[in-house]
């Protein structure tokens, strides 16, 4: 399995603009996580889905925030607008059951 | 909220020399992992603790979990330049959906 795979990589775009990032969690998982690293803040899970319906989104940042899960092969996190404090890498994740969360390599966001 | 803290916050040391990273929380840890995380990579999970005073080993890395289970301690014997990376220690909650609560981390750098 090539594992949790993530796209883009790196992203830079300017602020108020729309940004999509995809996920595309392990063959077989039933758990997907969306992580926000900041320097300031460390890793903080924004939002989980447990087969492909979201559990708890209680740490997305605000409105301009979403995500969906519409099968369980595929995940997007948008930002609508973006603004530079979005600045971050965004990491997927994703688990099956209790087992060990597999981390995708993450997207680099700047926002100028 | 659990809150995880980790220290040292930084560390730089020798190849060859050992050392040792805490993670302290506020409460009891229903269980706790150890990830490492490598620049441009995502997390990659060590190890998985759950019984106090647990002691688990790996290689060169060994891991406690203290008797309380408020604590955990990550002690690298002859640390090696491979070894550099963030060291993250998060909270697995328990029930019908699994999340990782992180830890503020510790990087650590080793010199050649």
């Amino acid at each position: 399995d090539a594992g949790v795979i993530q796209s883009p990589r790196h992203e830079v775009t300017e602020m108020g603009q729309e940004v999509t990032l995809r996920c595309k969690p392990i063959s077989g998982h039933n758990s997907l996580f969306w992580y926000r690293q900041t320097m300031m803040r460390g890793l903080e899970l924004l939002i989980y889905f447990n087969n492909n319906v979201p559990i708890d989104d209680s740490g997305m940042p605000e409105d301009r925030f979403s995500a969906k899960m519409p099968n369980a092969s595929f995940s997007t996190l948008k930002i609508q607008p973006s603004e530079p404090r979005d600045s971050a890498v965004y990491f997927c994740a994703s688990s099956f059951a209790d087992t060990e969360a597999f981390f995708g390599q993450g997207t680099r966001l700047t926002v100028v | 909220t659990q809150l995880l803290e980790q220290s040292p916050q930084f560390l730089s040391i020798q190849e060859g020399e050992n050392l040792t990273v805490y993670c302290n929380s506020s409460s009891v840890f229903s269980s706790l992992q150890w990830y490492r995380q490598e620049p441009g990579e995502g997390p990659v999970l060590l190890v998985t603790v759950v019984t106090g005073g647990e002691v688990k080993k790996l290689k060169r890395l060994t891991f406690q979990f203290g008797d309380a289970r408020k604590d955990s301690s990550l002690h690298i014997t002859a640390a090696q330049p491979g070894d550099t990376g963030l060291y993250l220690c998060a909270e697995l909650k328990s029930g019908s959906a699994r999340q990782l609560t992180f830890g503020s981390g510790t990087q650590l750098t080793v010199l050649p």
